[in-house]
C-alpha cells in the first residue's frame, strides 16, 4: 500500500510568486492534515480536512495560505503571494479516523528567494 | 496553550552510548504522548506512544515512560547505532488528532 506522498519535494521560488504543493493521503484515509517546520523550529499545526470539509484550520498563518480538498481525495497548499518567512518545510499526514495513528508525507521543502 | 519542549541538539555520541533526549511538555487534559523520528531523506515515523500516565512505550530498542507528576516524555536507548542518526520529535495529542509537537533534537552517532 501506498504511503502519503507529497510533491514537488523541494520548490524554491522568489518573494511575491505563487507555489502549490499537493499531498495525496493513503487511500480511504478521511482525514488529512498539514503541518510545517519553519526555521528549524517546531512542527507547528496548519489545518485538517476531514474528507473535502476543513475541520480545523487554526493553524493556518494568514489570507495567503489557501488549502483545498476537493472530492475528499488529494490536497492542494497554495501559498500566494510566497514571502520569505513562509520558506521551511510542509507536512502532510493522513490517518483513518481521529483516534488512529496519522501518517506523514517526505514532506516539501519550500525555499522563498 | 500546549506546548512541548525538548533539549536542543545536535546530540552527538559514540556508538553503543547511552543515549537520553529530554522531553517536558505542558497541556491541559491527559493528552497521549508520542515520539517521532525523521531518519535522513525520509518522513516522519512514529516511533512510540504513551497514552495514560505510567505507560512505557518501546520500539527498536527506544524507550519512554509518560510520567504525569513531572510532565515528562524522555526518550532512551541503552545502546545506540549508526543508523540511529536522526532528528526526533516528541509530540502530544488530544482531542481531534491533532499534533503538537517539540522542536527536534538532531542525534548524529559515530562508529
Amino acid at each position: 500500500e501506498a504511503g502519503v506522498t507529497q510533491f514537488p519535494s523541494h520548490s524554491v521560488i522568489e518573494k511575491g510568486q505563487t507555489v502549490t504543493l499537493r499531498c495525496d493521503p493513503i487511500s480511504g484515509h478521511d482525514n488529512l492534515y498539514w503541518y510545517r517546520r519553519v526555521m528549524g523550529k517546531e512542527i507547528k499545526f496548519l489545518l485538517h480536512f476531514v474528507k473535502e470539509s476543513k475541520q480545523d484550520e487554526s493553524g493556518m498563518p494568514n489570507n495567503r495560505f489557501l488549502a483545498e480538498r476537493t472530492g475528499g481525495t488529494y490536497s492542494t497548499l497554495k501559498v500566494q503571494p510566497a514571502e520569505l518567512e513562509d520558506s521551511g518545510v510542509y507536512f502532510c499526514a493522513s490517518s483513518q479516523d481521529r483516534q488512529t495513528e496519522a501518517f506523514f508525507g517526505q514532506g516539501t521543502r519550500l525555499t522563498v528567494v | 496553550g500546549d506546548s512541548v519542549t525538548q533539549m536542543e541538539g545536535p546530540v552527538t555520541l559514540s556508538e553503543e552510548a547511552f543515549l537520553t533526549i529530554n522531553c517536558t511538555y505542558t497541556a491541559t487534559g491527559y493528552p497521549s504522548l508520542f515520539w517521532y523520528v525523521q531518519y535522513p531523506g525520509e518522513g516522519l515515523q512514529l516511533l512510540l506512544k504513551a497514552t495514560k500516565a505510567d505507560d512505557k512505550g518501546s520500539n527498536k530498542g527506544f524507550e519512554a515512560t509518560y510520567r504525569k507528576e513531572t510532565t515528562s516524555f524522555h526518550l532512551e536507548k541503552g545502546s545506540v547505532q549508526v543508523s540511529d542518526s536522526a532528528v526526533y520529535f516528541c509530540a502530544l495529542r488530544k482531542a481531534g488528532n491533532m499534533l503538537t509537537f517539540g522542536g527536534g533534537t538532531r542525534l548524529m552517532v559515530k562508529p
